[in-house]
């Protein structure tokens, strides 16, 4: 129980593409959503907290018009990276979280983005 | 400033033996912790959650110890095994907020 799937696994594309990465919870319903970035060998960072039907809130440094993030429904959130740029390459990886604050989170197997 | 310090990026231990990893922190005070291990490539997968009112955790082989004073928990796993070898993080919470640490790397040799 408590799958969630990240699509894609992996993507490659030129400068100023926007790409849109999708977290699904399979078998639950997600209440909250997180969305972080992780860079060779350290430490997850999180981006920003989503709840189903609100807008996400995000981490300080994080530019909302650059990530935007939808939680539609209690099973799907998107991160939409928009005009991509190199610097912008990294592992995304997204979570959920069905209840309370101390369940744990569920996480998808991320997705690397590379920006050529 | 917050900070959560595993103790360091790296442990290989031979296998047979008990892994301890710690996970120490500064300026937080979480009302729980939670351990998870990274496989290369994978997203983080959760293994144990204690409370601050907790001192002790098991699961199997593992075993988590949570000292609010010390600022520190430590994460063992008796009989380690190569299958073992993973990056574990640990991750601080409270209310809607938690924080990772940045991982050990733990290696079980055969």
């Amino acid at each position: 129980g408590a799958v969630v799937s990240q699509h894609p696994s992996w993507v490659i594309c030129k400068s100023g593409t926007s790409v849109k990465i999708e977290c699904r919870s399979l078998d639950f319903q997600a209440t909250t959503m997180f969305w972080y970035r992780q860079f060779p060998k350290q430490s997850l960072m999180l981006m920003a907290t989503s709840n189903e039907g609100s807008k996400a809130t995000y981490e300080q440094g994080v530019e909302k018009d650059k990530f935007l993030i939808n939680h539609a429904s209690l099973t799907l959130s998107t991160l939409t990276v928009t005009s991509a740029h190199p610097e912008d390459s990294s592992f995304y990886i997204c979570s959920a979280r069905n209840g309370v604050s101390n369940q744990p989170q569920h996480f998808g197997d991320g997705t690397r983005l590379s920006i050529l | 400033s917050q900070k959560i310090e595993q103790n360091s990026e790296a442990l290989n231990i031979q296998e047979g033996k008990t892994a301890t990893l710690t996970c120490n922190y500064t300026n937080y005070s979480p009302a729980y912790l939670q351990w998870y291990r990274q496989d290369p490539g994978r997203g983080p997968v959760f293994l144990l959650l204690i409370r601050e009112n907790e001192k002790e955790k098991r699961k199997e082989r593992l075993k988590v110890t949570f000292d609010t004073t010390l600022k520190q928990s430590l994460f063992h796993i008796t009989a380690s095994q190569p299958a073992d070898s993973a990056t574990y993080l640990c991750a601080l919470g409270w209310l809607n907020d938690m924080r990772f640490g940045a991982g050990t790397r733990l290696t079980v040799k055969p």
